[in-house]
C-alpha cells in the first residue's frame, strides 16, 4: 500500500528565505507526482505534476524534483513571500487498473512572515 | 466561466439524518472524485466515477453512497450510516484518467 509522507508537518520562515519541502513515497511504481496547495478553508490548486520520467519542473518561484528510485520529491520556493503562506500537498498518481487514483501525503503547513 | 461548483459551503447533519452534498463541474470532464479530509491527514478516496452511470468504491466508501446520472454532477450521500461524516469534503474532476485532477471549493460537514 503506498504511503506519502511530508517532513515538516508546519515551517514558518521570514519573508525572501529560499526554503525546501520534502515528500516521500513507499512504493516507486508511481505515474506521476502533483504539488498542490491549499488556503485555509478552501480546496486545492495544483502547481506543478512531475511526470516519473522527468526529474524537475518548475513554474516561476517553484521547483519541484522528483528521484522516483528513492522515492522522493522536493519543492523548491524561491524568494518566499507572505501570500505563499498555505498548506503545500503532495500527491502520487498509480493507474491500478482502473481510476486516477491519487494518495497524498499530510501537507506541510507554511507560514512566510514579513 | 468554467469550473468546479460544491454546495453548500457549510451544511449540518442532525443524529440519524441523511444529507446530500452537490458537485457540478462545466469542464467537459469524464471523470470525478469525491475526497474526505480530516485534520492531520491527507485527503482519502471516498468514490470515484471514470464515466457516466458507472462509479467505483475508493478506500473509505463505507456510510457514503454516489450517483452519476449527468456528466457534470456527482452527488455525495453521507448516510447515517457514516458514524463520523465530521470533516473538509471535497469534490474533484478530470478529463481523463491520466489528467490532472481539478478540485472545487469544499463543503464543511458538522454534526449537531
Amino acid at each position: 500500500k503506498q504511503e506519502v509522507t511530508q517532513i515538516p508537518a508546519a515551517l514558518s520562515v521570514p519573508e525572501g528565505e529560499n526554503l525546501v519541502l520534502n515528500c516521500s513515497f513507499t512504493d516507486s511504481a508511481i505515474y506521476n507526482l502533483q504539488w498542490f496547495r491549499q488556503d485555509p478553508g478552501k480546496g486545492l490548486t495544483s502547481l506543478l505534476l512531475i511526470q516519473s520520467s522527468q526529474r524537475e519542473q518548475t513554474s516561476g518561484r517553484l521547483n519541484a524534483s522528483l528521484d522516483k528510485s528513492s522515492g522522493r520529491s522536493t519543492l523548491y520556493i524561491a524568494a518566499s513571500q507572505p501570500g505563499d503562506s498555505a498548506t503545500y500537498l503532495c500527491a502520487v498518481r498509480r493507474l491500478t487498473g482502473g481510476g486516477n487514483k491519487l494518495t497524498f501525503g499530510t501537507g506541510t503547513q507554511l507560514k512566510v512572515e514579513l | 466561466d468554467g469550473g468546479i461548483t460544491q454546495s453548500p459551503k457549510y451544511l449540518f447533519r442532525k443524529e440519524g439524518q441523511n444529507v446530500t452534498l452537490s458537485c457540478e463541474q462545466n469542464l467537459n470532464h469524464d471523470a470525478m472524485y469525491w475526497y474526505r479530509q480530516d485534520p492531520g491527514q491527507g485527503l482519502r478516496l471516498i468514490y470515484y466515477s471514470q464515466i457516466v452511470n458507472d462509479f467505483q468504491k475508493g478506500d473509505i466508501a463505507e456510510g457514503y453512497s454516489v450517483s452519476r446520472e449527468k456528466k457534470e454532477s456527482f452527488p455525495l450521500t453521507v448516510t447515517s450510516a457514516q458514524k463520523n461524516p465530521t470533516a473538509f469534503y471535497l469534490c474533484a474532476s478530470s478529463l481523463g484518467q491520466q489528467e490532472t485532477q481539478y478540485f472545487g471549493p469544499g463543503t464543511r460537514l458538522l454534526v449537531l
